[in-house]
């Protein structure tokens, strides 16, 4: 396909276990971002990648939280011993350069709830 | 298909102006309307959100308005200073995690 692709679309887990979601983005986008959304809020950014610079991480919520990029593909991101408070939608979305002026295309989310 | 425009797309202030940045949609069936702030390099930094429901939201210097019916926020940043220089974002949450964003507002804020 020639959107961004998430996955798993949705991802059920127990308290204290480590998830793994991933992003395919756009081919030949060299930004990446990650966001993360609770129920009935907005966007809250995690973490930003362009191209081969260090990421962005200012946004990661705790030190359970990492991701990466290799090169302008694939992105994963690791919830390391999830709480309840994990639990909402993860977005990923690229754009074809970091300028604002780029528009910035989105994955369908991979929603993941803790219990 | 929803479309967010802001103007102006550039704005050049001296440090302690007041100003306000002006962000419109085409479809008032939004969820919400959010500002964000990208600074080079960098993501984005979220400064306000507004529910559908309110009409506007307060940060410290920063002042968001929401005119559903009309389409229309305005972002009003108090006594600038060059700190504030970045490009300011305006994005509207249509639902089914489809979020729009505005091409964005670059501001500079003179010394």
């Amino acid at each position: 396909g020639a959107g961004v692709s998430q996955s798993p679309s949705n991802k059920v887990t127990e308290k204290g276990k480590d998830v793994e979601l991933r992003c395919d983005p756009i081919s030949g986008h060299t930004a990446l971002y990650w966001y993360r959304q609770r129920l009935g809020q907005g966007l809250e950014f995690l973490i930003y990648f362009q191209g081969n610079s260090a990421p962005d991480k200012s946004g990661l919520p705790s030190d359970r939280f990492s991701a990466e990029r290799t090169g302008e593909s694939v992105s994963t991101l690791t919830i390391q011993r999830t709480q309840q408070e994990d639990s909402a939608v993860y977005l990923c979305a690229s754009s074809l350069t970091g300028e604002a002026n780029t528009e910035a295309f989105f994955g369908q989310g991979t929603r993941l709830t803790v219990v | 298909k929803q479309e967010v425009t802001q103007i102006p797309a550039a704005l050049s202030v001296p440090e302690g102006e007041n100003l306000v940045l002006n962000c419109s949609f085409t479809d008032s069936a939004i969820y919400n309307l959010q500002w964000f702030r990208q600074d080079p390099g960098k993501g984005l930094t979220s400064l306000l959100l507004i529910q559908s429901s309110q009409r506007e939201q307060t940060s410290g210097r920063l002042n968001a308005s929401l005119d559903k019916s009309s389409g229309r926020s305005t972002l009003y940043i108090a006594a600038s200073q060059p700190g504030d220089s970045a490009t300011y974002l305006c994005a509207v949450d249509t639902g089914g995690f489809k979020t729009i964003f505005g091409a964005g507002t670059r501001l500079f804020v003179k010394a």
